[in-house]
């Protein structure tokens, strides 16, 4: 059972870029979360979605987008790559009414 | 958006040592969550929390529901190495827990 499954695990990229990490699950969960953590610092929330077709913004959205066209896939778009967005980022699903949280391994993104 | 604030921030404990460490907010949760991070990888649901007042154990740990709903706690005890991680308590926001909002985090650090 594979879970949360996020890719890639390690990407540098260059100020201007753009790039899609992408973040598919196998529990057939509704809900969907894109955050990110910076170094010693906590989890902000950056995207959600409840279901195919519907997403919201979370605290910092600015400088991505996502789509939802499956319950099982939740990519996140960068475009730009600023060095402000040089952190980790995590993919994580849930049931509706469940605070449980299942989540990815991360993929540690470098914009230099 | 809500705010979770954890102290301490970070703490060096003995083996053997209880540890206790809290979270607060600037508005009333109906469900606390309180998660583990292990080095490299995403966090996991340690205990759930549902109502007022409601203590949980989970093994050597505990937390409590404050009775404002605006805080909890959790204590560890008898820590062992494997205690060492980064420890996030959460609040999920909206009627379907559609937002899950993590707190700054508490590093711990077992001293073998």
């Amino acid at each position: 059972n594979a879970g949360v499954t996020q890719t890639p695990k390690f990407r540098i990229l260059k100020i201007g870029q753009s790039m899609t990490l992408q973040c598919t699950q196998d529990m057939n969960h509704n809900y969907m979360y894109w955050y990110r953590q910076d170094p010693g610092m906590g989890l902000k929330l950056i995207y959600y979605s409840v279901g195919a077709g519907i997403t919201d913004k979370g605290e910092v959205p600015n400088g991505y987008n996502v789509s939802r066209s499956t319950t099982e896939d939740f990519p996140l778009r960068l475009e730009l790559a600023a060095p402000s967005q040089t952190s980790v980022y995590f993919c994580a699903s849930s049931y509706p009414l469940s605070g449980e949280l299942f989540f990815g391994e991360g993929s540690r993104l470098t914009v230099l | 958006g809500q705010q979770l604030n954890q102290s301490p921030q970070s703490m060096f404990i003995q083996e053997g040592e209880d540890v206790s460490m809290n979270c607060t907010s600037s508005s009333i949760f109906n469900t606390w969550l309180w998660y583990k991070q292990d080095p490299g990888e995403g966090p996991v649901l340690l205990i759930a929390l549902y109502k007022a007042g409601e203590l949980t154990s989970n093994g050597r740990l505990t937390a409590q529901f404050g009775i404002t709903r605006k805080d909890s706690f959790l204590n560890i005890s008898a820590s062992i190495p494997s205690d060492v991680g980064i420890y996030f308590c959460a609040g999920p926001e909206g009627g379907g827990y559609q937002k899950v909002t993590f707190g700054t985090g508490t590093k711990l650090q077992v001293i073998p």
